[in-house]
């Protein structure tokens, strides 16, 4: 179903600890995307790799942090500088960096903060 | 920065009805305007999406209408049935500092249809 996973699909995590979310994806494609899904506030992007070795802040980047050391991997920290950090995320992939090319996305981890 | 409006949040129609979604946008720069639709407990998938030198596409019961004078696209689903029920993004390109490129996505419709 798209090449793409996430793991795990539920985090839970207590207040002060970093987590990692895992993205994986077998489409050798070169862009890969972070974004977080709020009700009612859709998708918003949290950071972008257009390349390996290369990485943008999206609109919503403080209290995360992400590395490109693969292609194939694009994982996401969400730090204990992140302040409201419950929702669902999605990662996302695509042939190019380019905004008209078709995204597909992950199954998405829900991340729960006690 | 830039923002795309969705409206309605919530769309209730009956089976074989007509529904449209509304999204406009405030980047004059946009010129790509995808659909994306996320089932219940499942990923976001592309529908359908247009450009702006284009004001309409049709693909079998969907279709997207774009007027870039008013900043504005919509999505139009016709004899709706069960299984369109869904949460509906649209979404318009935007352009980071350096050149990058990326989508601004819109709050999302939830359609339900009855039978």
């Amino acid at each position: 179903d798209g090449g793409i996973t996430q793991s795990p699909k539920y985090l839970f995590r207590k207040e002060g600890q970093n987590v990692t979310l895992s993205c994986e994806q077998n489409l050798n494609h070169d862009a890969m995307y972070w974004y977080r899904q709020d009700p009612g506030q859709g998708l918003r992007l949290i950071y972008y790799s257009q390349i390996v070795n290369d990485f943008q802040k999206g609109d919503i980047a403080e209290g995360y942090s992400v590395s490109r050391e693969k292609k194939e991997s694009f994982p996401l920290t969400v730090t204990s500088a992140q302040k409201n950090p419950t929702a669902f995320y999605l990662c996302a992939s695509s042939i190019g960096p380019s905004a008209y090319n078709e995204q597909f996305f992950g199954p998405g981890t829900r991340l729960t903060v006690l | 920065g830039e923002n795309v409006e969705q409206h309605p949040s919530t769309l209730s129609v009956q089976e074989g009805d007509s529904a449209v979604i509304k999204c406009t946008y405030s980047d004059s720069a946009s010129n790509y305007f995808p659909w994306y639709k996320q089932e219940l407990g499942k990923r976001p998938q592309l529908i359908i999406d247009i450009r702006s030198n284009v004001g309409e596409k049709k693909d079998q019961r969907i279709a997207v209408t774009l007027n870039k004078t008013a900043k504005h696209f919509s999505l139009h689903i016709t004899e709706t049935q069960p299984e369109d029920s869904a949460v509906y993004f649209c979404a318009a390109s935007a352009y980071f500092s350096g050149g990058y490129n990326k989508l601004i996505f819109g709050a999302g419709t939830r359609l339900a249809v009855h039978p």
